[in-house]
């Protein structure tokens, strides 16, 4: 069975970090892409970034490079979110995804359960 | 900000018929990028629907059906049932990037 498993939920204050992960398992972590979706409170899906695990190709949405990192570690099916100095509003829902490589496979057909983090002074 | 348009809400009576629209550009779904679909129910994860334009995975009721025309696509939910009552997003590709339709709640009367 294909699983991703999100840390659990942070409560943060403004300019701290913060590294969330998500850990797949039931497949090939490194032949299939991680994405990272931010969902404010009350708001729509917002693609972040996607990276591959296989060779960490990653990708940043224009709305979000140098903004996060994200990377992962193959050799713990592992895929991280991080900030160096995060800000109230970055408070949201961060869920991971995973999409399938190749063609026009550009979808994401397995989900975490979402990483709440909140930022408050 | 969403490059794909839905409209904020839909509302059906149990067993109708609703549709969702999702419009793009010549430079997403006009440009043959295919179109998905993502149920998300109150307080949980978007879940997969339709991939492809039209295609259900496996588990996915065929009450839910997806099309494509040009630089639109729609959802259609036939047999509306009160546990279809969620938020739902179409996704396409644009410029090397995933991006998300701007949301439709559904809303079962």
């Amino acid at each position: 069975e294909v699983q991703l498993v999100q840390s659990g939920a942070e409560v943060k204050k403004p300019g701290e970090s913060l590294k969330i992960s998500c850990k797949g398992s039931g497949y090939s972590f490194t032949s299939y892409w991680i994405g990272w979706v931010r969902q404010m409170p009350g708001k729509g899906l917002e693609w972040m970034g996607i990276i591959y695990p296989g060779d960490s190709d990653t990708r940043y949405s224009p709305s979000f490079q140098g903004q996060v990192t994200i990377s992962a570690d193959k050799s713990i099916s592992t895929a991280y979110l991080q900030w160096s100095s995060l800000k109230a509003s970055d408070t949201a829902m961060y869920y991971c995804a995973r999409s399938c490589s190749g063609g026009s496979c550009h979808y994401f057909d397995y989900w975490g359960q979402g990483t709440l983090v909140t930022v408050s002074s | 900000q969403s490059v794909l348009t839905q409209p904020p809400s839909v509302s059906g009576a149990p067993g109708q018929r609703v549709t969702i629209s999702c419009t793009g550009s010549s430079s997403n779904i006009g440009a043959g990028y295919d179109v998905h679909w993502y149920q998300q129910l109150p307080g949980t994860a978007p879940k997969l629907l339709i991939y492809g334009n039209s295609n259900r995975p496996s588990g996915v009721p065929d009450r839910f059906s997806g099309s494509k025309s040009g630089t639109s696509a729609s959802l259609a939910i036939t047999g509306l049932q009160a546990e279809d009552e969620a938020d739902y997003y179409c996704q396409s590709y644009d410029s090397s990037s995933y991006v998300f339709g701007t949301g439709t709640k559904v809303t079962v009367l």
